[in-house]
């Protein structure tokens, strides 16, 4: 069974830095591309990076562009994002995503960021 | 880029049908066969229902259907069951690696 947990959410202040991580059992981990998603609360998923099988390329959203830094550890089958310069609109469930030709199949049940002004 | 285009609610009574449409561009919907939905239930993560527009996952039941037309994907459940009261929402493969979600649409089965 495919099982993606999300930890390392919290509350930070404007400004700050946090990393996620994303632990990855039930499947070869490295042979799938991942990605970040967030969701604020009331609001729909937004895309938000992602990183290819072997973490040899990685692309993001304009809105976090230069702020946050996707990374995976495929020996330790875990995926990162390292995220700085947070603002309150980063504010988020913040969910990892296993990609299953070009579909967002498999979810975790997410890590909370909460970012104060 | 803007969310997918969904109605913010629709609701329907046990055992009736419901659809729930997903507008998106040319640049995503309109050009790629990549269009999944997920539903969520409250303080849980989204549950894969359809992908690549009308496939359903291993144990997803048959009353949930998918389709697209132009730049319109729709997603039909029918025999509506209390189970189904829950958020849907459809995303869609928009190139360069990239999704875009909608903004969801609360079911309310009456």
């Amino acid at each position: 069974e495919v099982q993606l947990v999300e930890s390392g959410g919290g509350l930070v202040q404007s400004g700050g830095s946090l990393r996620l991580s994303c632990a990855a059992s039930g499947f070869t981990f490295s042979d799938y591309w991942m990605h970040w998603v967030r969701q604020a609360p009331g609001k729909g998923p937004v895309w938000v990076s992602r990183i290819n099988s072997d973490g040899s390329s990685t692309s993001y959203a304009d809105s976090v562009k230069g702020r946050f830094t996707i990374s995976r550890d495929n020996a330790k089958n875990t995926l990162y994002v390292q995220m700085s310069s947070l603002r309150v609109e980063d504010t988020a469930m913040y969910y990892c995503v296993r990609d299953s030709r070009y579909n967002p199949e498999s979810w975790g049940r997410g890590t909370q960021v909460i970012v104060s002004s | 880029q803007s969310a997918l285009t969904q109605p913010r609610s629709v609701s329907g009574s046990p055992g009736q049908s419901v659809t729930i449409s997903c507008t998106g561009t040319s640049g995503d919907v309109g050009n790629y066969n990549y269009v999944s939905w997920y539903q969520q239930h409250p303080g849980k993560a989204p549950k894969f229902m359809i992908y690549d527009v009308s496939k359903r996952p291993s144990g997803v039941p048959d009353r949930f259907s998918g389709s697209k037309s132009g730049n319109t994907a729709s997603l039909t459940i029918s025999g509506l069951q209390a189970e189904d009261e829950a958020d849907y929402y459809c995303c869609s493969y928009a190139g360069s690696y990239t999704w875009m979600f909608g903004g969801g649409t609360k079911l309310t089965v009456l």
